[in-house]
């Protein structure tokens, strides 16, 4: 069973850091694209970031490019998004998903920008 | 303002056939395949459709997906209370280099 399990989020204050991380299961890490999706409070869901397989390939949404790096470790099985100068507007459950299909979802952790 | 258009509510009485629109451009729908998400209250999305007309195993055929030109549509039919969920359609963007998604539409089963 393919299991993707986020973790890193917590409150942060405005123009902080904060590294989310993705233990992925159940299935070969490294064959896969893989996803950062986020979701404010109340809002739709806003793709954050695009990673290849061999890390070849990276996308980023104009929202976060220059703040924002995506990764992964293929012998870790984990994906992660380095956040740095947060912003308010970066509060949002984020998400990370398997392959351009966003086949298989994780629960989300949450990351609060406040003072 | 979301890069692709949905209604942002429909409903239905149980057992009813309803269809949720998805409106995009040539730099998206036009030129990429659409897949379709449902949210639940309170949980992760969940891939519905992909490909345009996919459906992953363990998705009813209830569902189904469609694609013309730079519009897609997720149809459901035999509607069931348990359909009650926020729905999304994405595609890739050429232009932007990045997925987008619709602005999601509440599903409402009276």
């Amino acid at each position: 069973e393919v299991q993707l399990v986020e973790s890193g989020g917590g409150l942060v204050k405005p123009g902080g850091s904060l590294r989310l991380s993705c233990a992925a299961s159940g299935f070969t890490f490294s064959s896969y694209s893989m996803n950062w999706v986020r979701q404010a409070p109340g809002k739709g869901l806003e793709w954050v970031s695009s990673i290849s397989s061999s890390s070849s390939y990276i996308y980023y949404a104009d929202s976060v490019k220059g703040r924002f790096t995506i990764s992964r470790d293929n012998a870790k099985n984990s994906l992660y998004l380095q956040m740095n100068s947060l912003r308010a507007e970066d509060t949002a459950v984020y998400y990370c998903a398997r392959d351009m299909e966003l086949r298989n979802w994780g629960q989300g952790t949450l990351v609060t920008v406040s003072s | 303002q979301s890069v692709l258009t949905q209604p942002p509510s429909a409903s239905g009485t149980p057992g009813q056939r309803v269809t949720i629109s998805c409106s995009g451009s040539s730099s998206n729908i036009g030129s990429n395949t659409v897949n379709w998400y449902q949210q639940l209250p309170g949980t992760a999305p969940k891939l519905l459709i992909y490909s345009n007309n996919q459906r992953p195993s363990g998705v009813p055929d209830r569902f189904s997906g469609s694609k013309s030109g730079t519009s897609a549509s997720l149809a459901i039919s035999g509607l069931q209370s348990e359909d009650e969920a926020d729905y999304y359609c994405a595609a890739w963007d050429d232009s932007l280099n990045g997925a987008v998604f619709g602005g999601g539409t509440k599903l409402t089963v009276l």
